[in-house]
């Protein structure tokens, strides 16, 4: 099925282990994204990504590493789990249809550290 | 990035239009500006973006005045499933640099 996925939907870990978040477009979009929504809050830009091999910090990256060795993947992980990192974590593909450019979110992976 | 300033909240009745106010004083000259929606435990949808006039699709209206400085989103006719959050976003296009940040968001709750 077309569209953009992530996995798990839900995990529980706890501080100090690494944790990895999967996110999966099968558009073939160039532009990937990983947000973060903490509780009664909007969404923050942790990293994204032009192209495959090509990644950039967002507005909090500290405590995350990203990759994109393949056009539809873009993994984030979190090296070393922090309570503070306990999110609903969302990942974005962008597209342009016709002169639109507009992006599309995964249904979203609800983290907690304990 | 330009920043942006939406009302926290706004309340409205099914049926009414909705006009959603996000100001953005600093835009720069290629900014466009784009409008989500997100529903509870939902990622983002996008609902409309502009440059600058009038857009409209299928769901909603985009004002935006000629300085730019601000732009209005138009809801028909809402009902209760209306009722989320509303982001206003600007910036560069993502090929011409841009990142997507989004803000605070304005609370749509639409009352029957």
């Amino acid at each position: 099925d077309a569209g953009i996925t992530q996995s798990p939907r839900y995990k529980i870990t706890e501080t100090g282990r690494q944790v990895t978040l999967m996110c999966h477009q099968t558009w073939s979009h160039s532009y990937m994204f990983w947000y973060r929504q903490d509780l009664g809050h909007g969404l923050r830009l942790i990293y994204y990504s032009a192209a495959a091999d090509i990644t950039d910090k967002g507005e909090v990256p500290d405590g995350y590493v990203v990759s994109r060795s393949k056009t539809e993947n873009f993994p984030l992980t979190l090296e070393s789990a922090t309570r503070s990192q306990t999110s609903v974590y969302f990942c974005a593909s962008s597209g342009v249809v016709g002169l639109r450019e507009t992006q599309y979110f995964g249904p979203g992976t609800r983290l907690l550290v304990l | 990035l330009a920043k942006t300033t939406q009302p926290i909240s706004m309340d409205s009745y099914e049926g009414q239009e909705v006009n959603i106010t996000c100001s953005h004083n600093n835009i720069a000259t290629n900014d466009y500006i784009t409008w989500y929606q997100q529903f509870p435990s939902q990622g983002p949808r996008f609902i409309i973006q502009g440059y600058k006039t009038k857009v409209t699709n299928e769901v909603a209206s985009l004002f935006i005045p000629a300085d730019r400085k601000s732009s209005t989103l138009s809801l028909p006719r809402v009902s209760l499933s209306d009722t989320a959050v509303y982001y206003c976003l600007v910036g560069l296009r993502l090929n011409q640099g841009g990142k997507l940040i989004f803000g605070q968001g304005t609370e749509l709750s639409v009352k029957p």
